[in-house]
């Protein structure tokens, strides 16, 4: 069964260094996305991806944060500088849509778990 | 804003017992709810959606409600085996994939 893969499976970084957090979505899928999940708390939002732009972002995803595909597989993450808040568990996801997204049927991948110390 | 939120943080039953777990949402413009299934260490999973026009759909061996009138979205889980035990989460979603997760109810499935 096809699915999204993540890589690294657990980042350990230091503050103010820069990360890149990379992602295989399915390879038939048109739509992108990113989520992050700090732990313990619920799953949020940080951007949308279609051909090749962002559809929309959240106000988590501020200039530090930047996303690019660069190839037709990989999809990325970007975090400039990091912050002690950006630990986190990030999920990368894909659907397919054809006329756009029409049901909650996103496929995720395990996550990238980032700890900034 | 929107918001989707869950009622309850734990529930706990017993192998075979049927599962419901409830979730409240708030001036949703969401065009579809959802649930997803969340194992430790994993990503979310997809269990069931339903758009916003409908009150109901049926899985397998899952049922999710939907009661705009009150703003309230259900899943309940017939016949709860111990490999349902997880984090369960309610969302809603735009047609451009945006979801929007409530805070998810922890099922532990007791043999």
């Amino acid at each position: 069964e096809p699915e999204v893969t993540q890589t690294p499976s657990h980042q350990v970084t230091q503050m103010g260094q820069e990360v890149i957090l990379r992602c295989v979505p399915i390879s038939n899928h048109l739509y992108f996305y990113w989520y992050r999940q700090i732990l313990g708390q619920k799953v949020e939002f940080l951007v949308s991806f279609y051909n090749n732009e962002i559809s929309e972002k959240s106000e988590i995803f501020d200039d530090q944060f930047s996303v690019e595909r660069p190839d037709g597989s990989n999809f990325t993450l970007k975090i400039r500088s990091t912050k002690l808040e950006d630990s986190a568990m990030y999920f990368c996801a894909s659907t397919f849509g054809v006329s756009g997204p029409s049901t909650g049927e996103l496929f995720f991948g395990e996550g990238s778990r980032l700890t900034v110390l | 804003g929107e918001s989707v939120g869950l009622h309850l943080p734990t529930l706990s039953v017993q192998e075979g017992d049927n599962s419901i777990i409830n979730c409240a949402y708030s001036n949703s413009a969401s065009d579809y709810f959802i649930w997803y299934k969340q194992e430790s260490g994993k990503g979310p999973q997809f269990i069931i959606d339903i758009r916003s026009n409908m009150d109901k759909r049926q899985g397998q061996r899952v049922t999710v409600l939907l009661n705009k009138t009150v703003k309230h979205l259900s899943l309940q889980i017939a016949a709860t085996q111990p490999g349902d035990s997880a984090v369960y989460f309610c969302a809603g979603g735009t047609s451009y994939g945006k979801l929007t997760f409530g805070q998810g109810t922890i099922l532990t499935v007791h043999p």
